[in-house]
């Protein structure tokens, strides 16, 4: 099947900082990829949903300024949470579907980030 | 409004003991796309099945089946012979045809827990 690597699978971090995720499609392209959100024990949040060569569409609540996007390729979209803070401490992971239809949306293996 | 209810938050079997975990979906669309996740607990989501909307047949794949029935907005889930290796939350998901494909409303999951 289609296979979405995201990067890194973990990452510790200090408040006021800036920590990037990549998201990479490995075989197929995709103009859209999407970047959830998971509290500890709880559902998954869309937060924004990433198109190749335009701005980002964020979900409500989202603020755009803290969590930068961009899909500079049709492989590669990247989440930049930017000055970190411990309540950013969360699970955040990334889909991807290919542009043929008919096709389901392939999970990365997601980011735990940790905000210290 | 779209909204997908897993009642279940958390369901304990004895190993080889059969499991239904139910989903109960909201969606004004008449074409959309229903899904079955697993999240074990290294965090990543693994692709269970995906169901269009016209299509209602019930699916049977190894030890997993599916139960979709639009009368009742449902598509449940069961585990024949349950396994330890089958501990993890599952999450079910609806994508509607108005909102592209891969933007999954998920519910809240229902972790299963299967004892030796």
């Amino acid at each position: 099947g289609a296979v979405v690597s995201q990067h890194p699978s973990r990452v510790i971090c200090k408040s006021g900082t800036s920590v990037k995720i990549e998201c990479r499609s490995l075989d197929f392209q995709a103009t859209t990829m999407f970047w959830y959100r998971q509290f500890p024990k709880q559902s998954l949040m869309l937060m924004a949903t990433s198109n190749e060569g335009s701005k980002a569409t964020y979900e409500q609540g989202v603020e755009k300024d803290k969590f930068l996007i961009n899909h500079a390729s049709l492989t590669l979209s990247t989440l930049t949470v930017t000055s970190a803070h411990p309540e950013d401490s969360s699970f955040y992971i990334c889909s991807a579907r290919p542009e043929r239809t008919g096709t389901e949306a392939f999970f990365g293996q997601g980011t735990r980030l940790t905000v210290v | 409004a779209q909204k997908v209810t897993q009642a279940q938050t958390e369901i304990s079997v004895v190993e080889k003991e059969d499991v239904t975990l139910d989903c109960v979906y909201e969606t004004r669309d008449t074409t959309y796309y229903l899904f079955w996740y697993k999240q074990p607990p290294s965090g990543e989501l693994v692709f269970l099945i995906r169901r269009n909307s016209f299509d209602e047949q019930n699916e049977i794949s190894g030890r997993y089946s599916w139960n979709f029935q639009k009368s009742t907005s449902s598509f449940n889930f069961t585990i024949t012979a349950s396994q330890v290796v089958d501990s993890a939350v599952y999450f079910c998901a609806l994508s509607e045809r108005g909102r592209s494909q891969g933007n999954l409303i998920f519910g809240k999951g229902t972790k299963l827990s299967v004892k030796p």
